[in-house]
């Protein structure tokens, strides 16, 4: 039921920036908020993003969330061996009737 | 600082009952709203439901049928019941928190518990 579309992998150096996108339509990220969370295995998944670009106390701002029309980016700029996880984006969808995850990404520090 | 923790059987029968229980500690389930979501190996999450502290519920259509969320708020937990299970609901099942304010955002989760149908 994965309808908002991520790239598989991201990967980067340490210090370097890297984006992951979000890909949905009109029916969930062009109409409501979307929100980000990062996955480790074995661990309590975080909320990183909410409100398309807000960030919960306590995530620091390396991580900066937008969104344009149907679609949404997650920028994780001076990366850090830290950052290696899955990421996911999330919106409700008024087609479906549900929250919706999205693909999610693996990202990987070189 | 809120803590979940998810318990109940690791393994399942295809065909029964898949049963799970949210024990929430260092805050009050009251006031907030409690998701189920699931993530089946190698693939993506999935939300499942969530039920009100006041006992109002909302489910994913695709899961309606087969899903029951309830709280019991003298025990401070909640609980998830899905019916005539497959081994297309193997998953790893995490509970998780959200309030009024911001329905969407889950802002804590309890680590998951791996639950597998098999014979």
């Amino acid at each position: 039921q994965s309808v908002l579309t991520q790239p598989h992998s991201a990967s980067g150096t340490p210090g370097q920036r890297v984006t992951i996108s979000c890909s949905g339509s009109t029916s969930n990220i062009g109409v409501n908020l979307v929100y980000w969370y990062r996955l480790l295995p074995g661990t309590a998944p975080q909320l990183l993003i909410f409100r398309n670009n807000q960030r919960p106390s306590g995530v620091p701002d390396r991580f900066s969330g937008s969104k344009s029309d149907t679609s949404a980016s997650l920028a994780i700029s001076g990366l850090r061996s830290e950052d290696e996880a899955d990421y996911y984006c999330a919106a409700y969808d008024d087609s479906l009737s549900a929250y919706v995850f999205g693909t999610g990404t693996k990202v990987t520090v070189l | 600082q809120v803590h979940l923790k998810e318990s109940g059987p690791r393994l399942v029968k295809p065909s029964e009952t898949l049963s799970l229980t949210c024990n929430v500690s260092g805050g009050s389930i009251s006031g907030y709203y409690w998701s189920w979501i699931r993530q089946p190996p190698g693939k993506g999450l999935e939300w499942i439901g969530y039920v009100y502290y006041t006992g109002g519920t909302n489910y994913n259509p695709s899961l309606k049928s087969r899903v029951s969320i309830s709280r019991d708020t003298s025990e401070n937990q909640f609980s998830l019941k899905l019916s005539s299970v497959t081994a297309a609901d193997t998953a790893v099942y995490y509970c998780a928190r959200s309030d009024k304010i911001m329905l969407w955002a889950f802002d804590f989760w309890g680590q998951g518990t791996l639950v597998t149908v098999s014979s």
